[in-house]
């Protein structure tokens, strides 16, 4: 099974609306981190935000945040007030305890466009 | 600090020789990873370090790649020989410690390789 599921392989969205990506994740772990990577077209791979399994509250930095629903086990990631630099595949990914918090398994990605 | 520095950023080869790809992790950083990334696969955990020493590598695909790590200021990704199969683009990230598996990944820029 996979670790992390992203259903969404396109999302379009209007500049300056919210939208929302989803994150499944799948772990029998009860402590873990969740990430979230921007990849835009020139490659890098860009730290967008982090959800810790304990959190109470659901992260957030700047015009991004974090969706944190644990019983379903869904972390998805809410851009507000999108933006054309907004443009770029986002990756969900997953740090357990059972790896030593060492190894980030990903999801295959979702890719945004923002239109203007 | 310059982040994680990868190199060389694209590489052209022909079946058969041999490629190595280098990184310089962020200073104080003692985990380093090789990814690769592929349109089929997406990111895959090839290999990671801790302290110069490799923790995990089941990642590696098959005998023809190796990795180093013999300082904690760099590391090699070796393929020999190459196939066409492995084009793809590898990433170099390293990660310190952090609260909770808070450990962020930082990547760097990519090599991009094409095996023809």
């Amino acid at each position: 099974a996979q670790k992390i599921t992203q259903t969404q392989p396109g999302m379009f969205v209007q500049e300056k609306e919210a939208v929302t990506l989803d994150c499944t994740y799948d772990t029998s772990d009860q402590s873990y981190g969740l990430f979230w990577y921007k990849q835009p077209s020139s490659g890098e791979m860009i730290f967008l935000i982090y959800q810790g399994s304990y959190d109470e509250q659901n992260a957030t930095e700047g015009r991004y945040s974090l969706n944190f629903q644990k019983a379903r086990k869904s972390a998805n990631l809410v851009i507000s007030a999108s933006q054309l630099g907004d443009s770029a595949m986002y990756f969900c990914a997953m740090r357990e305890a059972n790896s030593g918090y060492s190894t980030l398994t990903f999801g295959k990605g979702t890719m945004l466009l923002v239109s203007p | 600090d310059a982040g994680v520095i990868q190199s060389p950023r694209h590489e052209v080869t022909e079946m058969g020789q041999e490629v190595t790809l280098r990184c310089k992790p962020i200073s104080g950083h003692d985990y380093l990873f090789w990814y690769r990334q592929t349109m089929m696969r997406g990111l895959e955990l090839l290999i990671y370090f801790n302290n110069n020493v490799p923790i995990d590598d089941s990642g590696m695909p098959e005998d023809r790649f190796s990795a180093k790590m013999p300082n904690a200021s760099f590391s090699t990704l070796k393929i020999q020989p190459s196939e066409p199969r492995d084009s793809a683009v590898y990433f170099c990230a390293s990660s310190y410690p952090g609260p909770s598996g808070a450990n962020v990944l930082t990547f760097g820029a990519g090599s991009r390789l094409t095996v023809l």
